[in-house]
């Protein structure tokens, strides 16, 4: 099992709400990563990090933010969320070249 | 960039058979290869990988082949059981392996019958 943690699993939210998803790994690992998943199962990278203060954006354009303050912490936050943000959001990380990816669980987000 | 292209998008096999998971991809670059199994409700783990210096791995019922001249490489589970049931990701990297490099395919819905 990999040591990679996603709060919370489950998230329904109003229209106009703040909210911020959290991932966390003990693995030490230098990169990670967030993934959009649609109801398809398709993985669309929307932002990642190669460590602290380091965040880029993925290919698919997002209007979610994140921050890299600590190297075992890469939270994502969405200022307003509205019905289109509605989706599965994995998170990721791996040590670096040659060595695997691990996902988190994921957060299921629900914006009513 | 990397493009991989992954077939078929559904798969239903009965429980015992083989099932064979195929992918393609671009960039001749690429040199790492792994299997993501998902579960309902869960995030992909890691299952099987291989790199481009061998041709097949095996790990008790599932094995992954690679064609690097026809830049194609596919995943075999034998006698299949319920619990085989997922979606299946196929991927392409020419970075060692992080997540960065990695092209992931569409994605199977492999479904077990009983």
């Amino acid at each position: 099992e990999a040591d990679i943690y996603q709060t919370p699993r489950y998230l329904v939210i109003g229209t106009g709400k703040k909210i911020t998803l959290e991932c966390s790994q003990t693995m030490g690992h230098d990169k990670m990563y967030w993934y959009q998943q649609d109801p398809g199962m398709e993985l669309h990278l929307i932002h990642y990090s190669y460590g602290v203060n380091s965040t880029e954006k993925g290919d698919l354009s997002s209007e979610s933010t994140v921050s890299r303050i600590r190297t075992e912490h890469f939270p994502l936050t969405l200022e307003s969320a509205r019905p289109s943000h509605t989706s599965q959001y994995l998170c990721a990380s791996t040590g670096g070249a040659g060595v695997k990816a691990f996902f988190g669980q994921g957060t299921r987000l629900t914006v009513v | 960039g990397e493009n991989v292209e992954q077939h078929p998008s559904t798969l239903s096999v009965q429980e015992g058979d083989s099932a064979v998971i195929k992918c393609t991809y671009s960039d001749s670059a690429s040199n790492y290869f792994p299997w993501y199994k998902q579960e309902l409700g869960k995030g992909p783990q890691l299952i099987i990988d291989i790199r481009s210096n061998v041709g097949e791995k095996k790990d008790q019922r599932i094995a992954v082949t690679l064609n690097k001249t026809a830049k194609h490489f596919s995943l075999h589970i034998t006698e299949t059981q319920p619990e085989d049931s997922a979606v299946y990701f196929c991927a392409a990297s020419d970075s060692g392996g992080g997540a960065d490099g990695l092209t992931f395919g569409k994605g199977t819905h492999l479904i077990i019958q009983p």
